[in-house]
């Protein structure tokens, strides 16, 4: 089972913000099968990058994936209020794994 | 647009088998191109994936809650329901169902959970 490590656990931040999130796998990972979600409170997750890099249908331009092999970034150039929020990374092997999630919270 | 949406009691006692179904509308659950899929989240905690199943009814479950799993697909009713026995507290969850694609390995389409305790 691939591992995927998430960091950091919480980014404190102020709206306009960048805000870099990481994703390290435990094995190298298909750059097609690595996917972000975005999961506010109290809602279902919401599918925000696949492909390691393509925006999913909807999402904002300022938010954008990279990486490959065993290391991932989402990244959102400029924070919105309804930016914060908790951020999941998945990746498709063998079997789907997601990471612990990294909470973005205003500063 | 496709819509999923999970239902099965809310309760469970310790030992017993918690059963969910997941309804699919605005798309047929035969369609080659995904797998239908169960996602669980304990409260304040992250993402688990449960296991899967194909319109054919081949399955794949998580290693770690295999022994426990049982998911089955109902094509006439466009369903596919999910079956975990000998449960404990730490089953105690959010459960989704959630539309996996298979071509980039995605979840799409997710229902909107359902809480699951497991009580005496």
């Amino acid at each position: 089972e691939i591992v995927l490590t998430q960091s950091p656990g919480t980014l404190s931040l102020s709206p306009g913000e960048r805000a870099t999130l990481s994703c390290r796998a435990s094995q190298s990972v298909a750059s097609s099968y690595l996917a972000w979600y975005q999961q506010k409170r109290g809602q279902t997750p919401r599918l925000l990058i696949y492909g390691a890099s393509s925006r999913a249908t909807g999402i904002p331009d300022r938010f954008s994936g990279s990486g490959s092999g065993t290391d991932f970034t989402l990244t959102i150039t400029r924070l919105e209020p309804e930016d914060f929020a908790v951020y999941y990374c998945q990746q498709y092997g063998s079997s789907p794994t997601f990471g612990q999630g990294t909470k973005v919270e205003i500063k | 647009q496709v819509q999923l949406q999970e239902s099965g009691p809310g309760l469970v006692k310790p030992s017993q088998t918690l059963s969910l179904t997941c309804t699919v509308s605005g798309g047929s659950i035969s369609s080659g191109s995904y797998y239908w899929s169960w996602i669980r989240q304990p409260a304040g905690k992250g993402l688990e994936w449960i296991g899967r199943i194909y319109t054919s009814g081949t399955t794949k479950y998580n290693p770690s809650l295999k022994s426990r799993v049982t998911i089955s697909v109902d094509t006439s009713k466009n369903q596919f329901s999910l079956k975990l026995s000998s449960v404990t507290a730490a089953d105690t969850a959010v459960y989704y169902c959630a539309r996996l694609e298979r071509g980039y390995g995605l979840f799409d389409y997710w229902g909107q959970g359902t809480l699951v305790t497991v009580s005496s």
